[in-house]
């Protein structure tokens, strides 16, 4: 049963293109996260969120940027896209504390940069 | 930082066979384990963790993993796999102080199971 919910699917755009990918969770979770998947399937963390805190990851390019309008969405804004962008981009959500190991995700949304 | 390796890219067993995925970890403090599923074309899905206690401990559809200190290990295991349960599974590791979850994967095992 899905409740993290990702939109589009997938993306095809052109170098320097801006892109913005959509998340949503429907359970009620106050912490929220983009992944990169690449072509050998290596994940990475991108960012975490929730109301108290932003988590970026250093190796992130500044291109990269979340969009919060509440705790239930967290969206992901590439404004300049490069050929090494193209990945799957997973969104999850967790709650608090020790449970925040535990992980929901959304089935990701596929980017192909031209 | 914490790292995790997953030393088998590829396992290859028949229905009903049973299955050991390897994960090893490196970390000197306190840490959290999980390991998720992922099949073809979809998110991950969690399958179990371990913070404390018991080192076996139980997941879902028969899964389960054992934490070991001394091998900085957590394997993951089913005594009889099904067709279904082919997908790539990844090992996942965090420190257990950090505000909010922050994952670390390992590389994925791709498990396949053959009918």
């Amino acid at each position: 049963e899905t409740a993290v919910f990702q939109t589009p699917n997938y993306h095809v755009t052109q170098v320097g293109n801006e892109v913005s990918f959509n998340c949503k969770q429907t359970l009620g979770h106050d912490t929220m996260y983009w992944y990169k998947q690449d072509s050998k399937k290596l994940l990475k963390i991108m960012f975490s969120y929730n109301n108290k805190q932003l988590i970026v990851n250093e190796t992130v390019p500044r291109r990269f940027s979340p969009q919060s309008s509440d705790k239930a969405h967290l969206n992901l804004r590439i404004k300049s896209v490069e050929p090494e962008d193209s990945a799957v981009y997973l969104c999850a959500s967790s709650s608090p504390g020790q449970s925040s190991y535990e992980q929901y995700f959304g089935p990701g949304t596929r980017l192909t940069v031209l | 930082t914490q790292t995790v390796s997953q030393s088998d890219a590829h396992v290859t067993v028949f229905e009903g066979d049973s299955v050991e995925l390897r994960c090893n970890y490196s970390y000197g403090g306190s840490i959290y384990l999980s390991w998720y599923i992922q099949h073809h074309g979809r998110g991950l899905q969690f399958l179990l963790k371990y913070y404390s206690g018991n080192p076996v401990v139980q997941g879902v559809n028969g899964f389960e993993a054992e934490f070991s200190k001394s091998d900085s290990s957590f394997h993951l295991r089913k005594a009889s796999v099904h067709w279904s349960d082919s997908a790539v599974y990844f090992c996942a590791a965090s420190i257990r102080t950090q505000v909010v979850g922050q994952l670390t994967f390992g590389s994925g095992t791709r498990l396949q199971v053959y009918a």
